[in-house]
C-alpha cells in the first residue's frame, strides 16, 4: 500500500521567513492535495497537484509535483503566524479521478514567532 | 449549509459504553467519508458513501464500528462497546460528486473513552 512521508515533522521560523515542506511517496502519485489543520478543527484544502511538473500558488503558498510525481513540496514565502498549524499532504495512487481511497502523511507542524 | 458540520464536538465516554457521532455533509454533496486521525497522526480511512451506498467499508477497526447515511445526507458513525483505543478524532469529509477530488472536511469530533 501507499506511504507518504512529511518533512520536517515540526518547523519553528521567525517571522519573514521562507521555508519548505516535503511529501515523498513510495509509489507514483496520481493526485497530492496539500491541507492545513488547526487544532480543534477541520483540514482545510489548500491546492491538489496532478501533472508531473505542476505547480500552483495561492497568496503566499506554493506547491510543486515533481517531474516522476512521487515528491511534492509546499513553500511559504515571507511567513507570518496566521501560517502557523500542521501541513498534512495527501494521495491517491489510482489513476482515475473519483478514486475515494485517500492516504495522509503524518503532517508538519509549523509554528512561526512573530 | 456553509460547510460540513459534525456533532458533538467533544464527546467523554466510559470504556463500554456506545456512541453515536453525527456528520452533516455540504447539502448536495454525493460522496462521504469518515476518518479517525490518532494524535499525531494523518487521518487514516474509515468508510466512504456514495449517496445512502455504503461502497467501502474496509477502514473499519471493528465490528464494534458501525457507519449509515441512510438518506443520502446526514451521516452517523457508531461504536459500540468503546474502548480507550478508540480515542481520537473522527473527522467527516464531503465531496460534490464522483469524479470531484476536493474533499471538505468537517471540525471533527474529539472522542475521549475513559
Amino acid at each position: 500500500s501507499q506511504e507518504l512521508e512529511q518533512s520536517p515533522q515540526s518547523l519553528i521560523v521567525q517571522e519573514g521567513k521562507n521555508l519548505t515542506i516535503n511529501c515523498t511517496s513510495s509509489k507514483t502519485l496520481y493526485g497530492l492535495y496539500w491541507y492545513k489543520q488547526k487544532y480543534g478543527e477541520g483540514l482545510i484544502f489548500l491546492m491538489m497537484l496532478q501533472k508531473g511538473g505542476e505547480e500552483k500558488s495561492h497568496e503566499k503558498i506554493t506547491a510543486k509535483l515533481d517531474e516522476k510525481k512521487q515528491q511534492s513540496s509546499l513553500h511559504i514565502t515571507a511567513s507570518q503566524p496566521s501560517h502557523a498549524g500542521i501541513y498534512l499532504c495527501g494521495a491517491t495512487d489510482i489513476p482515475r479521478l473519483g478514486t475515494y481511497k485517500y492516504i495522509f502523511g503524518t503532517g508538519t507542524r509549523l509554528k512561526v514567532l512573530a | 449549509g456553509a460547510g460540513v458540520s459534525q456533532s458533538p464536538r467533544y464527546k467523554v465516554a466510559k470504556r463500554g459504553q456506545d456512541v453515536a457521532l453525527r456528520c452533516d455533509p455540504i447539502s448536495g454533496h454525493v460522496s462521504l467519508f469518515w476518518y479517525q486521525q490518532a494524535l499525531g497522526q494523518g487521518p487514516e480511512f474509515l468508510t466512504y458513501f456514495q449517496n445512502e451506498a455504503q461502497l467501502d467499508k474496509s477502514g473499519l477497526p471493528s465490528d464494534r464500528f458501525f457507519a449509515e447515511r441512510p438518506e443520502g445526507s446526514v451521516s452517523t458513525l457508531k461504536i459500540q462497546r468503546t474502548q480507550q483505543e478508540d480515542s481520537a478524532v473522527y473527522l467527516c469529509a464531503s465531496r460534490v460528486r464522483e469524479g470531484q477530488e476536493t474533499q471538505y472536511f468537517g471540525p471533527g469530533t474529539r472522542l475521549l473513552v475513559l
